[in-house]
Formats: structure tokens, sequence, C-alpha cells
């Protein structure tokens, strides 16, 4: 069983650049979230993908967009960087059952983005 | 915005110590997650809560839900240097699929 992978692992952009982060789901599972995990903190959700179609969305801005592929796995795009993204983006896969049944998330490794 | 809080922020104990990290909010959550997350890589599952006052032991580590769902703890018996790590608590609101995840607890056992 292949875990979860993330591409690339650190990334060092400018402000005003755009950025793409890729992420493989585990196989089996049909779920893609997206967390950013600033330095000393917890992760924030920033959205999830269920078979291909955004299924819930934290407190980001729209510059924050993703896709889901067939294969379910998936891209986070982040437009007109700010300095404040300089984070760990996480991203998790899981088998979603249905509306608020707990599932497992498993986590890929994180690609660290710089921004300066 | 954070609205799990999790207590302490930091702990840094001498092997053989018990301590337990607490984890609050004012919200119900349907089920509650434990993770521990270790520099360099993703969080990874502990333990899942889901019933009110639910007790759950995973070897030295004992986990409690709030009888009122807000609220979860983790303890940890005899604490060992291989314990030490970020852990974190995750909630998952009722009626949605988004877990809100706590400011995180930064363990150090030291040998």
């Amino acid at each position: 069983e292949t875990g979860v992978t993330q591409s690339p692992t650190h990334l060092i952009k400018t402000r005003g650049q755009q950025v793409t982060l890729r992420c493989s789901s585990q196989s089996g599972h049909n779920t893609v979230s997206w967390y950013q995990q600033a330095l000393g903190q917890g992760p924030q959700f920033i959205f999830q993908y269920y078979r291909e179609e955004e299924n819930g969305r934290g407190n980001f801005p729209p510059r924050f967009s993703g896709l889901q592929f067939p294969n379910y796995s998936s891209e986070l795009n982040v437009n007109a960087l700010e300095l404040d993204d300089s984070a760990l983006y996480l991203c998790a896969s899981s088998l979603l059952l249905g509306l608020a049944v707990p599932n497992e998330q498993f986590f890929g490794p994180g690609t660290r983005l710089t921004v300066l | 915005t954070q609205l799990l809080e999790q207590s302490p922020q930091f702990l840094s104990i001498q092997e053989g110590e018990n301590l337990t990290v607490y984890c609050n909010s004012s919200s119900v959550f349907s089920s509650l997650q434990w993770y521990r997350q270790e520099p360099g890589e993703g969080p990874v599952l502990l333990v899942t809560v889901v019933t009110g006052g639910e007790v759950k032991k995973l070897k030295r580590l004992t986990f409690q839900f709030g009888d009122a769902r807000k609220d979860s703890s983790l303890h940890i018996t005899a604490a060992q240097p291989g314990d030490t790590g970020l852990y974190l608590c995750a909630g998952l609101y009722e009626g949605t699929y988004k877990y809100i995840f706590g400011t995180g607890t930064r363990l150090k056992v030291l040998a």
C-alpha cells in the first residue's frame, strides 16, 4: 500500500509569484484535504475535495484554489503569494463514508513553502 | 481562527513522569481525534473518540472524550523519550466534513 506523497518537499518563492503543490493520495481513498501549518501551530483547514468536487472550505481567500484528478491525486495552487503564506502545507487523504462520520486521515510529509 | 485550545503549549519532563494534555472548545464535536507529529513528517492518527465520556487506551496513553463532547484529554503514563513530539487534537463538527485542529502541545521527554 503506497502512502501519501507530496512534492516538492521544499520551495522558495518571492512575493507575488504563483505556486502549485502536488499530492498523491493513498490507494483506495476518495478524499483529499489540504492544510496550512504555520510554525509552532496546529494545521489550519484550507479545503477538501471529494470525487473531484470541492467539498468544504476553510477561512482562506480565493487565491487559494485546488483540483482533484480522476486518480484522486490533487493540486493546491496559490496565486499572488504573500509573506504570510510561508508555512508547511499538508495534504491528507481519506475514505469519506458520510457526513460527520469520523474517518482516518493519512497525512503526507508536507511541502515547506518559504515566501521572500 | 483556532477554536480548539490545547494546554499546556509546551511540556518538558523527565523519563518516567506522568502528564496530561487538555483540548478544550466551546463547540460540540461529533468526534475528536488525537494525532502525534514528529519533525519533518505529517501528523499520525493515534485515536478517534466518538461517544461522550468515552475512554480509550493505547498502551501507556489514555484518551478521554468529555461528557458534553466539547473537550478531551490525553494522559501519558511513565513517559519515554520516544513520546517526544507535537500532540494535536482535531474535532469534527456535527454536520460537516471539516476537521478543526487544536493549537498543539509540544512534548519533550528527557532521558
